[in-house]
């Protein structure tokens, strides 16, 4: 199986404050890697799919970067409502599988 | 639209089996470019992908290694539904369970559309 690490498990920021989350793969992945927001008690809502390209919706201040192991999900400023678990998924191949996760909480 | 609607039991003992279904509006259980997959949450656990079916010509499966002897999803095209089966429950596998499509026509897979979640207790 394909392993998933984010960095950090968890931030504090504020409003307005630039935010990076880090995913790495176990091995090389190509830009088959997906990103997703999860609020309390709701399904993750799906934010970036292959690496960069933003959902239908999202708003523009989130972004993804990356390819090979090394990925970037970069909210560029936070708003209220990014306060949030983020995680990453990898789509390269069976089984489906996510990272632990990056709860982003206000400072 | 589309929407995934979940059905089943909150509390089953062990030992039982589990059966959810998601049933689907605005989309085809046999649309080719989608597949439909189970994924469940807990706090020890976190996201874990348990397994997925699709059709492109004919009907695949696909299913995480952990939990392959005791799980299956079928569709069930008359009804536009999908389920999960899970034999031999315990305590660990208490969890929220979620219905999900993947959207694959891009040669990309992603979880775009999700069921709201089932609470699934495992506990006598």
């Amino acid at each position: 199986d394909i392993q998933m690490t984010q960095s950090p498990s968890s931030l504090s920021a504020s409003v307005g404050d630039r935010v990076t989350i880090t995913c790495r793969a176990s091995q090389s992945i190509s830009n088959y890697l997906n990103w997703y927001q999860q609020k309390p008690g709701k399904a993750p809502d799906l934010l970036i799919y292959a690496a960069s390209s933003l959902q239908s919706g999202v708003p523009s201040r989130f972004s993804g970067s990356g390819s090979g192991t090394d990925f970037i999900l970069t909210i560029s400023s936070l708003q209220p409502e990014d306060f949030a678990t983020y995680y990453c998924q990898q789509s390269s191949s069976a089984p489906v599988t996510f990272g632990g996760g990056t709860k982003v909480e206000l400072k | 639209q589309v929407q995934l609607q979940q059905s089943g039991p909150g509390l089953v003992k062990p030992s039982q089996t589990l059966s959810l279904t998601c049933a689907i509006s605005g989309d085809s259980v046999s649309t080719t470019g989608a597949a439909w997959n189970w994924i469940r949450q807990s706090p020890s656990r976190g996201l874990e992908w348990l397994g997925r079916t699709y059709y492109r010509s004919k009907w695949y499966f696909d299913y995480a290694p952990s939990v392959k002897s005791r799980m299956s999803v079928n569709p069930d095209t008359p009804k536009n539904q999908f389920s999960l089966q899970v034999n031999s429950l315990t305590p660990e596998d208490t969890a929220v369970y979620y219905c999900a499509r993947a959207d694959c026509r891009g040669g990309f897979c992603y979880l775009d559309y999700w069921g709201q979640g089932t609470l699934v207790t495992v506990s006598s």
